[in-house]
């Protein structure tokens, strides 16, 4: 049982390239959340999805787009990496449970570096 | 959409003393309310949560209190060691029914340290 898993951890890219990130998790989860961690920020979220098929806008949604084509993967794009989204990004997920509530799994995180 | 905001960013206590950290929720329909720890280079874990139809929770050394009318909740740490130094997160989630249905949204964190 591997949990929440992230593809890569690490990744260096030149400005303008795109580039995917993979979130899996085995737990059959409903929920699923992109953040990205930067310092003094916290955690800001990217994009989320209640269930596959569906996805919905975050706080700081501009410059990524998501697909969840299937209920365990949670795949985030980067179509014309700027070095402002230099950060560390979380993949986390979550049952959805009957009041709405359920811990939150993270991956470990996947280190991008736009140059 | 929800605004979470979380105070103070650092909090810097000696062991044995007690820390608090405190947050404030924007969507009324929000009604459950985690608190995630990180420490330095690892990914955040829950330690404590709340629903909204509870007043406060109590886990050994840790507690949590909701105030619904105010739109406040807070972290309380008793007897704090100095494996408790780490950054911690509340957040809030909007629940079914409400436009933010699903959505996790977290406060800025706080750099707890505590020193022996």
């Amino acid at each position: 049982n591997a949990g929440v898993t992230q593809t890569p951890k690490f990744r260096v890219l030149k400005t303008g390239q795109s580039m995917t990130l993979l979130c899996a998790q085995d737990m059959n989860h409903e929920y699923m959340y992109w953040y990205r961690q930067d310092p003094g920020m916290g955690l800001r979220l990217i994009h989320y999805s209640v269930g596959e098929g569906t996805t919905a806008k975050g706080e700081v949604p501009d410059g990524y787009n998501v697909s969840r084509l299937k209920k365990q993967n949670f795949l985030l794009g980067l179509e014309s990496a700027a070095p402002s989204q230099t950060s560390v990004y979380f993949c986390a997920s979550r049952a959805s449970g009957g009041v709405n509530t359920g811990e939150l799994f993270f991956g470990e995180g996947s280190r991008l570096t736009v140059l | 959409g929800e605004n979470v905001e979380q105070h103070p960013s650092t909090l810097s206590v000696q062991e044995g003393d007690s820390a608090v950290i405190k947050c404030t929720y924007s969507d009324s329909a929000s009604n459950y309310f985690p608190w995630y720890k990180q420490e330095l280079g690892k990914r955040p874990q829950l330690i404590i949560d709340i629903r909204s139809n509870v007043g406060e929770k109590k886990d050994q050394r840790i507690a949590v209190t909701l105030n619904k009318t105010a739109k406040h909740f807070s972290l309380h740490i008793t007897e704090t060691q100095p494996e408790d130094s780490a950054v911690y997160f509340c957040a809030a989630v909007g629940r079914a029914g409400g436009t933010s249905y699903g959505k996790l949204t977290f406060g800025q964190g706080t750099i707890l340290t505590v020193h022996p």
